[in-house]
């Protein structure tokens, strides 16, 4: 299983864009990025996946260099609320696989 | 927008009792697991539940844990002498199965303390 590293802390401000970066030196090829958030007290929810290049939903962005060994998050213009952990998580994909979840990166959003 | 519950919210017990944690999976879920997060540590994975037994688990899922699907809603996670060391929050998740991703969805946890 691919390790991941990431910051253990990021703070930021409302209406700031939040970038953050995982790194994942061995991922493998039929492995895909996925990111969770946990907010306090709440189980982890997903937030976005990708193989490559950039995916965007209506969260968040997911940037994949060519290379693969790392992934960004960007979260746009946080606000209060986006205050979280937020996991970087790699794994192929299939149905049934238990996550395994890091530390995380516990993003702090002040007014 | 359908969710996964869990009972209690949170459970005290004592140390060498026994007890259930209780999840309702979303109803057109096929995969069923349980997590544990210790208060300040990462989420680890327990046990995945599929086709009525168990698919995976992990060396923290030793025989003092067992799963069952009692009937066609309910997923439980039972401890039976539960120690000090077994005080988390537990956190169950559903998957409806694709193979395109599996997006789990986790329940709001139950806090369980032993003391």
């Amino acid at each position: 299983l691919a390790k991941t590293t990431q910051p253990i802390s990021m703070d930021s401000y409302e209406g700031q864009e939040v970038n953050i970066t995982c790194s994942h030196n061995n991922i493998a090829t039929n492995d895909y990025i996925t990111w969770y958030q946990q907010f306090p007290s709440q189980g982890p929810r997903f937030i976005i996946q990708g193989y490559k290049t950039k995916v965007t939903n209506e969260v968040a962005s997911l940037f994949i260099p060519a290379d693969r060994k790392s992934s960004t998050l960007s979260l746009p213009r946080v606000s209060l609320s986006d205050t979280a952990v937020y996991y970087c998580l790699v794994g192929p994909k299939a149905a049934g696989n238990k996550l395994t979840f890091g530390g995380g990166t516990r993003v702090l959003v002040k007014p | 927008e359908p969710e996964v519950t869990q009972t209690p919210s949170h459970q005290v017990t004592q140390m060498g009792q026994e007890v259930i944690l209780r999840c309702v999976p979303i109803s057109n879920h096929l995969y069923f697991y349980w997590y544990r997060q210790i208060l300040g540590q990462k989420v680890e994975f327990l046990v995945s539940f599929y086709n009525n037994e168990i698919s995976e688990k992990s060396e923290i899922f030793d025989d003092q844990f067992s799963v069952e699907r009692p009937d066609g809603s309910n997923f439980t996670l039972k401890i039976r002498s539960t120690k000090l060391e077994d005080s988390a929050m537990y956190f169950c998740a559903s998957s409806m199965g694709l193979v395109s991703y599996d997006e789990q969805f986790f329940g709001p946890g139950t806090r369980l303390t032993v003391l």
